[in-house]
Formats: C-alpha cells, structure tokens, sequence
C-alpha cells in the first residue's frame, strides 16, 4: 500500500519481556518519527529519524526504550524490560524531509501494547 | 517550551450545528500549525494546516485561521455531519534546524448526533 504501515496492529505482553514494533515508512520518506498515545500523557513526541540516524531522542522515556533505521526506511522501536506504564499505542509517522515544519506528517495504524 | 491548548471535551452537537474548537499556541517564533482528525478505531489523519500568520487551512467544510495576535487556531465548521465524529488533535511544529517534531495538544471529542 502507498501508506505508512506498523506490525504487529496488537502485542501482548508479560512486564519483564522485551518487545519489538516495527514501522514502514511512505516510499521516498526521509524522516521518520515515533510517537507514544496513552490515556494519562496524551501524544508524545518519542524519536525522530533523518535518513538513518536519530539527532532528536529527547522524548525517549527512558533507556528501556530504543529504535533504530536502517536503509533509511523500515525503522524498529525496541522496548526492554518492560513495564506496565509502557502499555500505549505506538505511533510511526513520515515526511518527506525534516527540515521543514511545515511538511505533514503521515501517521500509520498504530501498534497497541499491553503489558500485562 | 512549546505547548499547546485544547478546550476540554467531549463536544456533543446535533447534526447541522455550527461547531468551535479552541486551541492557542504557545512557541517561540512561527510555527506551523496543524489540525489532525482521529475516526473510531483508525489512525491519525492530517485534517488541515497553516504555515504562516492570517493563512486560512480548509479542508471537508473545516477551516480555521493562524491568528498570531491571539496564538490561536481555531477549528470551524459551519454544519456538522454524524460522520464528523471522531477526536480532534490541534498541534504545531517548529523547526529549529534538526527536527519538526509535533506538539499535540490533548484531543477534543466530537459527537454529533441525530
């Protein structure tokens, strides 16, 4: 499809387990963002990729929380260790370049995390 | 650091009624501003936008103004449909040279009834 795909769409967890979400991008994409949807924080802003690497981690909650990008396409988010508080619904979403705030920003599905 | 303000929802309407959701801003130089729609049970979806001071974003009978004299983006809509409900996010972005990340703010609920 021409959008922006997540998989898994629902993981299950125990606490204590490692997780692994994974985003596709829209084809030509060259910036990749994460973001975090909960009932308590709202959406909040996690990561940000420009081309392969990561210049903005400042929304990482903590350093459980990982992502890398390679190829500059497909991007993975990697939670260790993790806790209850974690349980969210993890959003990807990609532009066409960074360095403008006016480009949109394309959201997929969505991965819905619980941890158990 | 940037925030931004949403009115408290949920919003219930009857269907036709004329529809205001506030939101104020608040950045450091000039953002862009941005509404994004939220159907049940899909993603987000950019509904709108404005990248500069007295542009009007429009889009499915929506508008709403960049007014920097009042760090506002209001969202309208002059008649509602039931298929206008969903949550409404109102959010900027502000480059500063090595991101354009979104701040949201924390969503309106809209229902429109019959």
């Amino acid at each position: 499809g021409a959008g922006v795909s997540q998989s898994p769409s629902n993981k299950v967890t125990e606490k204590g387990k490692d997780v692994e979400l994974r985003c596709d991008p829209i084809s030509g994409h060259t910036a990749l963002y994460w973001y975090r949807q909960s009932l308590g924080q709202g959406l909040e802003f996690l990561i940000y990729f420009q081309g392969n690497s990561a210049p903005d981690k400042s929304g990482l909650p903590s350093d459980r929380f990982s992502a890398e990008r390679t190829g500059g396409s497909v991007s993975t988010l990697t939670i260790q260790r993790t806790q209850q508080e974690d349980s969210a619904v993890y959003l990807c979403a990609s532009s066409l370049d960074w360095a403008s705030g006016a480009n949109e920003q394309y959201f997929g599905p969505g991965t819905r995390l619980t941890v158990t | 650091g940037d925030s931004v303000t949403q009115m408290e929802g949920p919003v219930t309407l009857s269907e036709e009624a004329f529809l205001t959701i506030n939101c104020t801003y608040t950045a450091t130089g000039y953002p862009s501003l941005f509404w994004y729609v939220q159907y049940p049970g899909e993603g987000l979806q950019l509904l709108l936008k404005a990248t500069k001071a007295d542009d009007k974003g429009s889009n499915k009978g929506f508008e709403a103004t960049y007014r920097k004299e009042t760090t506002s983006f209001h969202l309208e809509k002059g008649s509602v449909q039931v298929s206008d409900s969903a949550v409404y996010f109102c959010a900027l972005s502000r480059p500063t040279g090595t991101a354009s990340k979104l701040t949201f703010g924390t969503g309106t609920r809209l229902q429109v009834t019959l």
